[in-house]
């Protein structure tokens, strides 16, 4: 069965320091792969989406990297700050154009 | 105002009632979801609607329904609510962008239910 994989552990750093989150996933063939975050008791709200024939994509201090041979995603947010904390969520989109979320791995920024 | 509401956005419910959420979109998108998000569960799809008359079974619809009665409004519905449906609920529109064949959701602000 399909399967996606987000650390569930939440991943503490420090300000100004590049924050990298991985996705994995198997059983998967992959359109394309996007990216959410999702501040407590509210909705998620996309960030970045790449296809699988991209390689890496950029938005401001983001970036994303997509490796469908290794079957998986990382996302980084350079010069972090207190206010980047939340929950990342990736997500998998197949030709049905349903997405398939992964369960989301906190961030907290520490000042 | 914002693109995708829900109402409520927090119930407090007894089981065996009858429960519903709507949701309302001002983006014009022919496609609506419903989600259900449980502490270390993530986001699981309850029912999808591709346009007024295209309703389609999610990862866990079983115990709901819904109904699509505008391109606008996608409601669901618990016929009798139960305790481990106790969870927030998202609604969420998405529409294809032409020519990069590419699809992003729009999620509201989300229902907080409570099943007691």
């Amino acid at each position: 069965s399909q399967k996606i994989e987000q650390n569930s552990e939440a991943l503490n750093i420090q300000e100004g320091k590049t924050a990298t989150l991985t996705c994995n996933y198997t059983n998967y063939s992959p359109a394309y792969l996007q990216w959410y975050r999702q501040d407590p008791g509210r909705g998620p709200v996309f960030l970045l989406l790449i296809r699988e024939n991209e390689k890496e994509k950029r938005k401001e201090r983001l970036k994303v990297t997509f490796d469908t041979t290794l079957k998986q995603s990382l996302f980084h947010i350079t010069a972090s700050q207190p206010a980047d904390s939340a929950t990342y969520l990736c997500a998998l989109v197949g030709g049905s154009y349903i997405p398939t979320f992964g369960r989301g791995t906190s961030l907290i920024v520490h000042p | 105002d914002a693109d995708v509401t829900q109402t409520p956005r927090n119930r407090i419910t007894k089981t065996g009632k009858r429960i519903m959420l709507e949701c309302s979109q001002t983006k014009g998108h022919d496609r609506m979801y419903w989600y259900r998000q449980d502490p270390g569960l993530g986001l699981r799809l309850i029912y999808y609607s591709f346009d007024v008359k295209d309703i389609n079974k999610g990862e866990i619809s079983d115990g709901y329904s819904v109904s699509r009665q505008a391109q606008a409004k996608f409601s669901l519905s618990l016929e009798s609510a139960i305790p481990n449906q106790t969870a927030l609920y998202f609604c969420a529109t998405s529409g294809l962008v032409g020519a990069s064949g590419t699809d992003t959701q729009y999620f509201g602000p989300g229902t907080r239910l409570t099943v007691l």
